[in-house]
């Protein structure tokens, strides 16, 4: 069974640090293009990074030069290192798999919460 | 980058009836289109992909079509689970990904 579970989101201040795991099973992460997904409280979903199987890395320009997208194939966990944090980065963070084409989203964790603080 | 432009943003419908939701996209996109569903405090959840294909598992009361840049995600009997928000995204070769903003179905 595919589970993705994603951990180590909470109450940060702005311009603090974060990294937020995303635990695999069920699948090999690295046969595998894995994203980044948020949502801001009460908004829409934003997509914010992805890493090809191949290892090739995009970011949303939102994020570009702050987050950094990598994986662990030894323990099949994808994260995401978040810097410079900011207000407008408050949201629920998804990690999920591509499936039936690098930019459909096919599995998904249930997300984690992070809150910057200003 | 991409943008996606969905209406409309709400509809209030009955157990029953046709709901159709639409996405247009700011420019061409071949047939790279996703609708999810989402329920409150849940992830979303895959649907449709390629414009009109049906992802396993989902019922085959949605469906999907396209004509040009416009984009129809259908519900032909809405049931009591489909009240929740739907998305399309549009999915073209290369990255970034956007989503369109969301219709809420809601309960007549």
């Amino acid at each position: 069974e595919v589970q993705l579970v994603e951990s180590g989101g909470g109450l940060i201040q702005s311009g603090g640090s974060l990294r937020l795991p995303c635990a695999t099973s069920g699948f090999i992460v690295s046969s595998n293009h894995m994203s980044w997904v948020r949502q801001a409280p009460g908004k829409g979903l934003e997509w914010v990074s992805v890493i090809y199987s191949g290892g090739s890395t995009y970011y949303a320009d939102s994020v570009k030069g702050r987050f950094t997208i990598s994986r662990d194939n030894s323990k099949n966990t994808l994260y995401l290192q978040m810097d410079s944090l900011r207000a407008e980065d408050t949201a629920v963070y998804y990690c999920a798999r591509s499936g039936n084409g690098p930019g459909y989203f096919d599995y998904w964790g249930q997300g984690t919460l992070v809150t910057v603080s200003s | 980058d991409i943008q996606m432009t969905q209406s409309p943003s709400s509809v209030s419908a009955s157990v029953g009836d046709r709901v159709t939701i639409t996405c247009r996209a700011s420019q061409g996109i071949s047939s790279w289109l996703a609708w999810y569903q989402q329920k409150p405090g849940k992830a979303p959840k895959l649907l449709i992909y390629d414009a009109s294909s049906l992802q396993s598992g989902v019922p085959s009361r949605f469906s999907g079509s396209r004509s040009g840049t416009d984009f129809t995600l259908t519900i032909s009997s809405l049931q009591p689970e489909d009240f929740a928000t739907y998305y399309c995204q549009q999915a073209n070769s290369f990255p970034p990904w956007t989503f369109g903003q969301g219709t809420k179905v809601e309960i007549k």
